[in-house]
């Protein structure tokens, strides 16, 4: 069963637009991580954030912000006034004891920024 | 320095050939992974290794193996490659935090693989 579903498959958006990816998990466990990674058009993957269960806090780091919401299994990722080196596929993952704490990843989303 | 290393970068190849991709780290990680990435983009966890042994096994091949010499390096082996190995392979390595699952992954480049 997959673990990590990220819906949109392909985004496209003008610059400056907000734009929202989702991610949806599913674990039995009550102690797990979930990840965001962003892989640019050069194909290296960049680790962006890091969550435990615990804690539900929601956070910002420039235009990126990342809301956790444990009741509804999600894990979304805005980015706000858009911009064209924010083009890439973005990856959600998670890790539980469930998986032997390997992190476990979303099929990703295509983010096109349009100029 | 380069992080993690993988090379070769670009490797294309014949049906049924045996070959090698390496990976190195000069983090101090103690636990290094293999993940495939195909041509939808999807990561799967082919192999992870933690201080030289093998913890997570997925159902990969047979004619895929890891091996590591030492905990800064993973290398791949495929024998005999068929045309659904074609990939793009992905190591990385994270420290070994126990049980907490806080294993944030730094990546390597990736090393693309086409079999013919």
């Amino acid at each position: 069963a997959q673990k990590v579903t990220q819906a949109q498959t392909e985004i496209s958006v003008v610059e400056k637009e907000d734009v929202t990816l989702d991610c949806v998990y599913e674990t039995r466990d009550t102690t797990y991580y979930l990840f965001w990674y962003k892989q640019p058009p050069s194909g290296e993957l960049v680790f962006l954030i890091r969550r435990n269960s615990f804690d539900e806090q929601n956070e910002i780091s420039g235009r990126y912000s990342w809301n956790f919401q444990k009741s509804t299994s999600s894990f979304n990722f805005t980015i706000t006034a858009s911009q064209v080196v924010d083009s890439a596929v973005y990856f959600c993952a998670l890790s539980d004891p469930g998986g032997s704490y390997i992190p476990t990843f979303g099929r990703g989303t295509s983010l096109i920024v349009h100029p | 320095d380069t992080a993690v290393s993988q090379t070769p970068k670009y490797l294309v190849t014949q049906m049924g050939n045996d070959k090698s991709i390496k990976c190195e780290q000069n983090l101090g990680h103690d636990t290094m992974y293999w993940y495939k990435q195909d041509s939808k983009k999807f990561l799967k966890i082919m192999f992870s290794y933690n201080n030289k042994e093998l913890i997570i096994n997925e159902t990969v091949p047979n004619r895929f193996s890891p091996k590591s010499p030492d905990k800064a390096h993973l290398n791949l082996h495929i024998n005999s490659l068929e045309l659904g190995d074609s990939a793009v392979y992905f190591c990385a390595s994270s420290p070994w935090t126990g049980e907490s699952g806080a294993n944030v992954l730094t990546f390597g480049a990736g090393s693309r693989l086409t079999v013919l």
